[in-house]
């Protein structure tokens, strides 16, 4: 079965330090790899996405995320967080051959000051 | 702002009623994608359009259906509502193979 999975429900960490959000998958094909961002009464924001080239995908707002076919990972990182970064983050997996996306249950990150 | 205009923003109804939620997309994108987001289930695929027809099925019940037109503006019909229907409605849109789905502001529905 094809699945993504986010196995922290929350994620604190400290102003100015280096944040990570992990997602697993488990998709049939070549994955194509999104993660999204939902900040309070707001849709979700695109913030990057991995189809195929480098494992490091550089995003909106600071974020990267890094591709790691032996894990079957697809880790949101940024090297410094800002209060502002504090909202729900989704990791989304396309199905093979389809445009459907399949979200993870998302991590909500706090970052405090 | 991502392009995607979702209205109403709010609903409030009682069950057993009918509504209809509207989106128009980001201009350019023939494909609309419907979600339901609620605190039990997540974020829920419902359906998509390309263009006019259905293109693929989520977990959308026999009680929802939508449907795309030509000017591109998609609206979901929502019948026999039930307590549980209760969610967050998204609408998202994209050019499709592969490009990144962005989405509305959502209709929050809530039943009484």
């Amino acid at each position: 079965a094809q699945s993504v999975a986010q196995p922290e429900d929350q994620v604190n960490v400290a102003e100015g330090n280096p944040l990570t959000v992990k997602c697993t998958y488990s998709v049939s094909g070549n994955p194509y790899l999104f993660w999204y961002v939902q900040y309070p009464n707001r849709g979700l924001q695109f913030l990057l996405k991995y189809i195929t080239g480098d494992n490091l995908v550089k995003g909106s707002y600071g974020f990267e995320a890094e591709f790691n076919k032996s894990q079957t990972s697809f880790h949101l990182k940024k090297p410094s967080a800002l209060v502002s970064d504090s909202a729900l983050y989704f990791c989304a997996v396309r199905l093979y051959n389809t445009d459907k996306l399949i979200f993870g249950t998302g991590t909500r990150l706090q970052v405090f000051p | 702002d991502s392009g995607v205009t979702q209205t109403p923003k709010h609903l409030i109804t009682a069950t057993g009623q009918r509504v209809t939620l509207r989106c128009s997309p980001r201009s350019g994108d023939l494909s609309v994608y419907w979600y339901q987001q609620s605190l039990d289930q997540g974020l829920q695929f419902l359906i998509q359009y390309y263009n006019g027809e259905e293109r693929a099925k989520g977990n959308i019940l026999e009680r929802f259906s939508a449907q795309q037109f030509p000017d591109l503006h998609s609206e979901l019909n929502l019948s026999s509502l039930e307590l549980g229907d209760s969610a967050l409605y998204f609408c998202a849109s994209s050019g499709g193979g592969g490009q990144p789905q962005h989405f509305g502001d959502g209709t929050r529905l809530s039943i009484l």
